[in-house]
């Protein structure tokens, strides 16, 4: 079966633009997660969603950072003028409502400030 | 606060042989979860092993195994007969009790597979 799919895979972007990372989550998961990695380092919680509501934006680095997910589904990571420190691969995450509350990952986005 | 802490930056290993990963963790939660995921060089975050803090047994999938000593709060990977394709990053992490579903990694641990 399909599992998370993130778009784009790279992204390159000059600093001060507007970048905008989607997540298409395993379908029927209830739950979606945003981590950031930076360069050799674990990843970090950014944000939570449990179908539309966001019940956890305490990792989010700015209010430049945003999130998503108006349907329950589709979420969308937007991060407005970007610098240099955004650069760090973008990762997301889905699990089920039931049946243990492992999360499965996607192959993530790797975004480039220069 | 929950903390996850790898001490083995990378690790050497001979095919075939096993090799066992640390993780120690602290938390004042009495219901947690424990993860172990595998990261190759894709990027891809790949889930390998579940323990939940009130699992008696310790948890096996394949040629995973983790070695959960809820005293000592370590809960250690092992990996039997490595294979060349197992070379990757390991992270060790645990997800709070229900209300909190993030997980908190550790800085991760590369095991490299030698012939």
């Amino acid at each position: 079966g399909a599992g998370v799919s993130q778009s784009p895979r790279y992204k390159v972007a000059k600093r001060g633009q507007d970048v905008a990372l989607r997540c298409d989550p395993i379908s029927g998961h209830v739950s979606l997660f945003w981590y950031q990695q930076a360069l050799g380092q674990g990843p970090e919680f950014l944000t939570y969603f449990q179908n539309e509501a966001q019940l956890d934006k305490s990792g989010l680095p700015s209010d430049r950072f945003f999130a998503e997910r108006p349907e329950g589904s589709v979420s969308t990571l937007k991060i407005q003028r970007t610098q240099q420190e955004d650069s760090a691969v973008y990762l997301c995450a889905s699990s089920p409502a039931d049946g243990g509350r492992t999360q499965y990952f996607g192959p993530g986005t790797r975004l480039l400030v220069l | 606060a929950q903390k996850i802490t790898q001490t083995q930056p990378g690790m050497f290993v001979q095919e075939k042989e096993a090799v066992t990963l640390d993780c120690t963790y602290d938390t004042s939660d009495q219901s947690y979860g424990l993860f172990w995921y595998k990261q190759p060089s894709s990027g891809e975050m790949i889930f390998l092993i579940y323990q939940g803090s009130y699992d008696e047994q310790n948890a096996t999938e394949g040629r995973y195994s983790l070695n959960f000593q809820k005293a000592r709060k370590s809960a250690n990977l092992v990996i039997s007969a490595s294979q060349l394709g197992d070379s990757a990053m390991y992270f060790c992490a645990m997800r709070g009790p229900y209300n909190t579903d993030k997980l908190i990694f550790g800085t991760g641990t590369r095991l490299q597979v030698f012939p």
